[in-house]
C-alpha cells in the first residue's frame, strides 16, 4: 500500500533556476495539501486542492510560487525563479473523503537547496 | 501571528518517565486538535487528536489533554521509550485544514 510518494527527494539548484516538485497522493484520496518547513517558521500551508480544484492559496509567498493538479493522482510546486530564501523541505499531504476530516498522510518531503 | 505556539524547541527525558510536550493556540475556531510525530528524512505521521469538546484523549502510552479555558494543550508520553526521539508538532483544526506549530524536538535518552 503505497503511500504518497514525492519527487525528488534532494534538490540543490542554483539561483535563477526553475524547481518543479512533483506529488502523487494516495490512491482515493480527494484533498491535496503542499507545505513548506522550516526553522524560523515551522510547517506552513502553502495550498490545497480539493478535488483537483485549488481551494485556498493564501499560503503561498508569492508569485514565483505556482501549484498545479491536473489530475487526482499528480500535482506540482514549482518555483520560477528560485532564490535562496527558497530552501527547506517541502512536504505534500492528502486526505481521503471520511467522517474525521483532519488527518492528513504526509510524503517524505523534498529538501530544496537554493545556491 | 502564531495561531499554535510551542515554546520549547526541544525536551530531553530519561527512559521510563514522562515526557510532557505543551501546546498553546490563539484561535477559539478550531474545532479539532492533532498531534503529529516527524522522524528525519520522514514525512509528519499522525499520533493522537482531541475534538475541541473534550478535555482527554488516551491512547496507550499517549494522553492528550486539552484546557480550552487556558487555550492549552499538552501531550503527555508514559512511560518514555527512545524509540519516541522525533519532533512533535502540534495542529488546530478549522474548516478542514490544519495549522501547526513550530515543533518541539523530543529526546529520550537511555
Amino acid at each position: 500500500d503505497a503511500g504518497v510518494i514525492q519527487s525528488p527527494r534532494h534538490e540543490v539548484t542554483e539561483m535563477g533556476q526553475e524547481v518543479t516538485l512533483r506529488c502523487k497522493p494516495i490512491s482515493g484520496h480527494n484533498s491535496l495539501f503542499w507545505y513548506r518547513q522550516t526553522m524560523m517558521r515551522g510547517l506552513e500551508l502553502l495550498i490545497y486542492f480539493n478535488n483537483n480544484v485549488p481551494i485556498d492559496d493564501s499560503g503561498m509567498p508569492e508569485d514565483r510560487f505556482s501549484a498545479k493538479m491536473p489530475n487526482a493522482s499528480f500535482s506540482t510546486l514549482k518555483i520560477q525563479p528560485s532564490e535562496p530564501r527558497d530552501s527547506a523541505v517541502y512536504f505534500c499531504a492528502s486526505r481521503p473523503q471520511t467522517t474525521f476530516k483532519y488527518e492528513q498522510f504526509f510524503g517524505p518531503g523534498t529538501r530544496l537547496t537554493v545556491l | 501571528d502564531q495561531q499554535v505556539k510551542q515554546n520549547s524547541p526541544s525536551l530531553s527525558v530519561q527512559e521510563g518517565r514522562i515526557s510532557i510536550l505543551n501546546c498553546d493556540y490563539t484561535n477559539s475556531m478550531f474545532d479539532y486538535f492533532l498531534w503529529y510525530k516527524k522522524y528525519p528524512a520522514e514525512g509528519p505521521t499522525f499520533l493522537i487528536s482531541i475534538s475541541s469538546i473534550k478535555d482527554k484523549n488516551e491512547d496507550g502510552r499517549f494522553t492528550v489533554f486539552l484546557n480550552k479555558s487556558a487555550k492549552h494543550l499538552s501531550l503527555h508520553i508514559v512511560p518514555s521509550q527512545p524509540g519516541d526521539s522525533a519532533v512533535y508538532f502540534c495542529s488546530g483544526g478549522s474548516q478542514g485544514n490544519l495549522i501547526f506549530g513550530k515543533g518541539t524536538k523530543l529526546s529520550v535518552k537511555p
